[in-house]
């Protein structure tokens, strides 16, 4: 099946810090990825979507200043999260699909991001 | 609005039984996917199954099986003889139309005591 990597798996970092959160597509060419957050013991939380080439899509609630969206790559996406506060401590999840439409979402394993 | 809801927060269970999972989904459009994921204690979100509008067609899968029901707008999920390894959290998940978006509903914390 589709393979998706996060790195890093787990950070902490201080308050006010910068942190880069990559997701891969190993073994297929992923033409839309989206970010998800999910707090602990809550659901899955569409955070943006973002296709390769483009401006990512922001769910509204989400500050696109501050969860910076890049995907430069149909492999490679990567979210940044800009003077992280211990308020964005979360374990984010990306996913990609392949196609279009209704086309099956593959997770990569997640981030748990700890904001000291 | 689409809406998924898996009215079931938590449920245990003894190994070796058979549990179902409910999920339930309002939309109004006609073309639609509903999707199971589970998502174990190390937080990685496992695919289980994906069912479009048009086919409902019950679905098996060794012990898993899926029930798709449009007159009822359900998709239940039953695990027949549970195993312990089954332990984790199963989402529900809905899609629809041109919205590239999966809405997922709040999950099921299934627990299989030994």
């Amino acid at each position: 099946g589709a393979v998706v990597s996060q790195h890093p798996s787990r950070v902490i970092c201080k308050s006010g810090t910068s942190v880069k959160i990559e997701c891969r597509s190993l073994d297929f060419q992923a033409t839309t990825m989206f970010w998800y957050r999910q707090f602990p013991k809550q659901s899955l939380m569409l955070m943006a979507t973002s296709n390769e080439g483009s401006k990512a899509t922001y769910e509204q609630g989400v500050e696109k200043d501050k969860f910076l969206i890049n995907h430069a790559s149909l492999t490679l996406s990567t979210l940044t999260v800009t003077s992280a506060h211990p308020e964005d401590s979360s374990f984010y999840i990306c996913s990609a699909r392949q196609g279009f439409g209704q086309e099956t979402q593959y997770f990569g394993p997640g981030t748990r991001l700890l904001v000291l | 609005a689409q809406k998924v809801t898996q009215a079931q927060t938590e449920i245990s269970v003894v190994e070796k039984e058979d549990v179902t999972l409910d999920c339930v989904y309002e939309t109004r459009d006609t073309t639609y996917y509903l999707f199971w994921y589970k998502q174990p204690p190390s937080g990685e979100l496992v695919f289980l199954i994906r069912r479009n509008s048009f086919d409902e067609q019950n679905e098996i899968s060794g012990r898993y099986s899926w029930n798709f029901q449009k007159s009822t707008s359900s998709f239940n999920f039953t695990i027949t003889a549970s195993q312990v390894v089954d332990s984790a959290v199963y989402f529900c998940a809905f899609g629809a139309g041109r919205d590239d978006k999966i809405i997922f509903g709040k999950g099921t914390r299934l627990h299989i005591l030994p």
